[in-house]
């Protein structure tokens, strides 16, 4: 099972919106809306940011967004703030009963 | 509250056999699956595999299959995870993670750091 595809990094300025991309098949991310988002900073453990493609967990900030469109997820930050500087995993369930990863992204604020 | 709190980092020489336990507490152990992920230095997260505590049943990534064995006690609300066969490859932090069927991993433990070396 190979890794989901997403950009190395992504940068924004405070206040914009940047989005980060996920990429994969239809033996996972176009099959099933199984679909995470975990933000990590340096040195702690992955945090879940939206599961089920567009849900987020009480605490989350509604800055943050999920969607879907064929095989390709997306997150979207809006109002970028400083503490959104992390890197960020995507997940997704495969036909196999498994999981994946994706590559990772790195977002900095400008 | 819901935690997960795993046990402490071990170094292992290559060919050697190490095991990580993952201790639950606040929610009912056998509801939720455990999840593990490993994340070797600089680079990204790896799923490995889930249990499921009520049944014992697993699933493992197809790249570990044979090397790892994942079980659990539900007297103690515990979660263990062993992998085999070590090279330095295998050095990483490995995490575990309550999960649901839809791939909801939350929380996560707070990570093993497995060193293996001669």
């Amino acid at each position: 099972q190979s890794a989901l595809t997403q950009p190395p990094s992504v940068s924004g300025s405070p206040g914009q919106s940047v989005t980060i991309s996920c990429t994969g098949t239809s033996s996972d991310v176009g099959s099933y809306n199984r679909v995470s988002w975990f933000q990590q900073s340096p040195g702690t453990a992955p945090k879940l940011m939206i599961y089920e493609v567009s849900n987020r967990p009480s605490g989350v900030p509604d800055r943050f967004s999920g969607s879907k469109s064929g095989n390709t997820a997306s997150l979207t930050i809006s109002g970028l703030q400083a503490e959104d500087e992390a890197d960020f995993y995507c997940s997704s369930y495969t036909r196999t009963g498994t999981y994946v990863f994706g590559t990772g992204t790195k977002v900095t604020v400008l | 509250q819901v935690q997960l709190v795993q046990s402490g980092a071990e170094v292992r020489e290559p060919g050697a056999s190490v095991k990580v336990s993952c201790k639950a507490s606040g929610y009912t152990f056998t509801v939720y699956y455990i999840n593990w992920v490993r994340q070797a230095p600089g680079q990204g997260l790896e799923w490995m595999g889930w249990i499921n505590p009520n049944s014992g049943g697993t699933n493992y990534a197809q790249k570990f299959q044979g090397r790892v064995t994942m079980t659990r006690d539900t007297s103690i609300s515990t979660a263990y995870m062993e992998l085999s066969r070590l090279t330095s490859d295998d050095t990483a932090v490995y995490f575990c993670a309550r999960g649901t069927s839809t791939g909801r991993f939350d929380p996560w433990g707070q990570g093993t750091l497995v060193t293996v070396s001669s």
